[in-house]
């Protein structure tokens, strides 16, 4: 079992749907990052949280330190939010350990 | 302000051969990491530089694989020799504290 788990693994939605990508670790942490990745691009930092919420624009991250859950939200999807978002536990000040990531995939 | 630079962006060799990618990290972060990213699966940490010591190369294959960092600023990793296996996107991030900042990556095809 790995220790961060991700879920759905895929998920393809319609443009203006709200969308939920789920997170579960088993590892103690000092903070979560979301990341998104394009096909062929780098890895972008969305969030990086240690507790509640965060919110950039369409974006919503939320953590649940008790129950090692969070969960990213966009709201009013739209095609360009197509990407592989991934959720990475920082252990301690610098190891992250991965999920497996979510593709996700808007539809116009 | 540049962000973290790799090249080449991608690599196709035939397996046995040698490879080697390169990595300059933004300017003044100390810490350097090399990940593997297999397809359809999140990045995992190959090695990890403090400057220009390594502090975790556990993951680090060690008969084929090896990296420098030794003016504690731009780093290669080399694979010698590549196998079939070896196919992957390699990722350099470089950190001034907790937030990592990724590269583009260079995608490697072992044929």
């Amino acid at each position: 079992k790995n220790e961060v788990e991700q879920s759905p693994q895929n998920l393809t939605a319609q443009e203006g749907e709200f969308i939920t990508i789920n997170c579960s670790y088993s590892v103690g942490i000092s903070a979560l990052h979301w990341l998104q990745q394009h096909p062929g691009g780098g890895i972008v930092s969305l969030f990086m949280l240690s507790s509640g919420k965060k919110k950039h624009g369409r974006l919503i991250a939320t953590i649940n330190i008790q129950e090692k859950h969070s969960s990213l939200h966009i709201t009013a999807s739209h095609p360009r939010d197509s990407a592989v978002y991934i959720c990475a536990a920082l252990q301690g000040a610098q190891k992250l350990v991965f999920g497996q990531g979510t593709r996700l995939t808007i539809n116009p | 302000e540049a962000g973290v630079v790799q090249s080449p962006r991608y690599k196709i060799i035939e397996k046995k051969q040698p490879v080697a990618f390169w990595c300059n990290p933004i300017s003044g972060h100390n810490t350097l990491y090399w990940y593997r990213q297999n397809l359809g699966q999140g990045p995992e940490l190959l090695i990890r530089y403090e400057n220009e010591e390594a502090v975790d190369d556990s993951q680090l294959p060690k008969d084929r694989f090896s990296a420098e960092r030794l003016k504690g600023v731009d780093s290669t990793l080399k694979i010698q020799p590549a196998e079939l296996g070896d196919s992957a996107v390699y990722l350099c991030a470089s950190s001034p504290g907790e937030t990592q900042y990724f590269g583009p990556g260079t995608r490697l095809l072992v044929l």
